[in-house]
């Protein structure tokens, strides 16, 4: 059970836009910047958005971020075959347990 | 931009400890963190624990303290994750990853480990 809830699974058409959400608690994501991963089959995780909203070098405007009190949400626009993968939000925690946090990962497909 | 380089695959006998290497080349290592994370087959991502090189200080999930230790060499700019007493649920992929505090960039390619008796 991950402290970070994510759909296990969204779809969607070429070209055509999807969200995907994270849900958190005050003492993860209500405090503290959240990060999304793309994780291609087969190899490892590469970092999407940081800081809630911000795309590192590289990173085309299709994919973005955004967070609202506990929740946070990558879109991507204009889909392609090239993005299915798993995306995975994550996020420091204040909790005594653990330091980061990961939620437990959406499957893209693009039909 | 720093590049991770890890060790390669590894098959233990439950009970065994294993010791996964992430070497660093570019940038500074000593500047940054290190974290491990693992992936077990199917599964999502999980955060193991972090060291500060500059510092020697590392802090672990409290889900493997007491199993885990995480060292680095600043003299080869490589980190290291041993997890001792494995067990079959140790069975995942171990991935080392520079820690920028709010998130990780770049990620190491990844090491299988296989704890099967």
């Amino acid at each position: 059970q991950s402290v970070l809830t994510q759909p296990p699974s969204v779809s969607a058409a070429p070209g055509q836009k999807v969200t995907i959400s994270c849900s958190g608690s005050s003492s993860n994501i209500g405090n503290n910047y959240v990060s999304w991963y793309q994780q291609l089959p087969g190899t490892a995780p590469k970092l999407l958005i940081y800081d809630n909203n911000k795309r590192p070098s590289g990173i085309p405007d299709r994919f973005s971020g955004s967070k609202s009190g506990t929740s946070a949400t990558l879109g991507i626009t204009g889909l392609q075959t090239g993005d299915e993968a798993d995306y995975y939000c994550g996020t420091w925690d204040s909790s005594l347990s653990v330091n980061w946090v990961f939620g437990g990962g959406t499957k893209l497909t693009v039909l | 931009q720093v590049q991770l380089v890890q060790s390669g695959a590894e098959v233990k006998k439950p009970g065994s400890s294993v010791k996964v290497s992430c070497k660093a080349s570019g940038g500074t290592f000593s500047s940054y963190a290190i974290s491990w994370v693992r992936q077990a087959p199917g599964q999502g991502l999980e955060w193991m624990g972090r060291i500060i090189p500059i510092l020697g200080i590392a802090n672990y999930a409290q889900k493997f303290q007491g199993r885990v230790t995480i060292t680095a060499d600043k003299s080869t700019s490589t980190a290291y994750m041993e997890l001792s007493s494995l067990r079959s649920e140790d069975t995942a992929v171990y991935y080392c990853a520079s820690w920028k505090s709010r998130w990780f960039d770049p990620w190491g390619q990844g090491t299988l480990v296989t704890v099967s008796s």
